[in-house]
Order: C-alpha cells, then structure tokens, then sequence
C-alpha cells in the first residue's frame, strides 16, 4: 500500500527567507502524480504544485518549487521569499493509479515577522 | 461561482442523530470524491464517484455512512446515528475524468462536524 511520510509536524522560516518541507512516499507503481496542497486556517485545500513522476524535470509555480527524486521517493517543496500568507499547513499527496489521493500527515508552518 | 461548495459549513449534532452534508462540484467535473479530515490529520479517503455510479466506497468507516450522486452533479454524504467518533472536517473534491490531462482535485471548504 502506498504510505506519505512528512517528517516535520511544524516548521518557522522568517519572512522572505527560503524554507523546504519533507516528503516521502512510498510505491511500486511507476506511473503516478504527487502534488502539495496548502490549508490555511479557512481549511480550504489550495493546490499548490503538481508533478508527475515520468517527469524528471522538477516542477516549479513562481515562488514555489519542488526537488523530485524518482529513486529515493523524496518529494520535497521549496519555498522562496516566505511571505505572511504562506502560513498554512501543508499536505503531500499521492494519486494513486485508481484516483485515490494518499495524503501525509501535514506540515504547519509559520511564517515569523 | 467556480470552485467546489458545501453546505452547511458547520453543523452540530447530537448522538444519535442523522445528519447530511452536501457538496456541489465544479460544473462538468465527473469525478467526486469526499474525505474525512479528523483535527490534526491529513484528509483521507472515504468514497468515490464517476458520475452517478459510486465506484469506490471502501474508505467508509460504518455502514452509518452512505453517499449518493444521483445525477452525476450534487453528492450528499449521509451519516446516520451519529457517534461523537464522527466528529471531523468532511471534505468534498472534484476532477475531471482524464487522467492523462490532469488529475488535480479541486476541494470544498469543508463541513466541520461536531457530535455532542
């Protein structure tokens, strides 16, 4: 069965500094999605970035990138130039092949001032 | 409007009661999927349409809990004889049907649930 693993229940990066959140997963398929959504406080699930494994290119939305390494299972996403509404948590997810979303257990960041 | 709406944003029950949560898809979307969200967690997986036909309902903890999507559009989540366990965040997303093009679910902002 397809597990998501966020190692980092809370992290705090001062605003306009970079910071990067932990994913893994774990899978024998070879064709799959992996996304990060954001749920700030009003809980609505924002999608953030997508990517798709046959890519090796890392995906990237203007601030927000991500580091997909296919063989270790690690999806990581980067955030650069933190600003104050970037405060959220944050969930790694896995689409599995039957449209069933795997999500890790979330990331609250905080954004410091 | 665009996205994906549930009603009622916040609803509370006392044990034993029947209570019914509604999620209205992005117009054309085919697939439909609720989760539920327990506090501190991730969402996970409850059911699934395509269209009408539910094709997936493994994620349902009891069979308390029953969806419908009747005419492949609205979706309401049923649970009957609520128990303080069902307390959570119960989630609604949509996505169009092919997977190749883009399979990104699009979510509700949820109905919190409260069972007293």
């Amino acid at each position: 069965a397809q597990t998501v693993t966020q190692s980092q229940p809370e992290m705090s990066v001062q605003e306009a500094e970079t910071v990067t959140l932990s994913c893994t997963y774990d899978t024998s398929e070879s064709d799959y999605y992996l996304f990060w959504y954001k749920q700030p406080p009003s809980r609505q699930m924002i999608l953030v970035i997508r990517q798709e494994a046959y890519k090796q290119q890392n995906a990237t939305e203007n601030r927000f990138s991500v580091n997909f390494q296919k063989a270790a299972k690690s999806f990581s996403l980067k955030i650069s130039d933190s600003q104050l509404g970037d405060a959220a948590m944050y969930f790694c997810a896995y689409l599995r092949r039957d449209d069933k979303i795997i999500f890790g257990k979330g990331t609250r960041l905080h954004i410091l001032p | 409007g665009a996205g994906v709406s549930q009603s009622p944003r916040y609803k509370v029950a006392k044990r034993g009661q029947d209570v019914a949560l509604r999620c209205d898809p992005i117009s054309g979307h085919v697939s439909l999927f609720w989760y539920q969200q327990a506090l501190g967690q991730g969402p996970e997986f409850l059911t699934y349409f395509q269209n009408e036909a539910q094709l997936d309902k493994s994620g349902l903890p009891s069979d308390r809990f029953f969806a419908e999507r009747p005419e492949g559009s609205v979706s309401t989540l049923k649970i009957q004889r609520t128990q303080q366990e069902d307390s959570a965040v119960y989630l609604c997303a949509s996505s169009t049907l092919f997977r190749e093009v883009a399979e990104t679910q699009y979510f509700g902002p949820g109905t919190r649930l409260l069972v007293l």
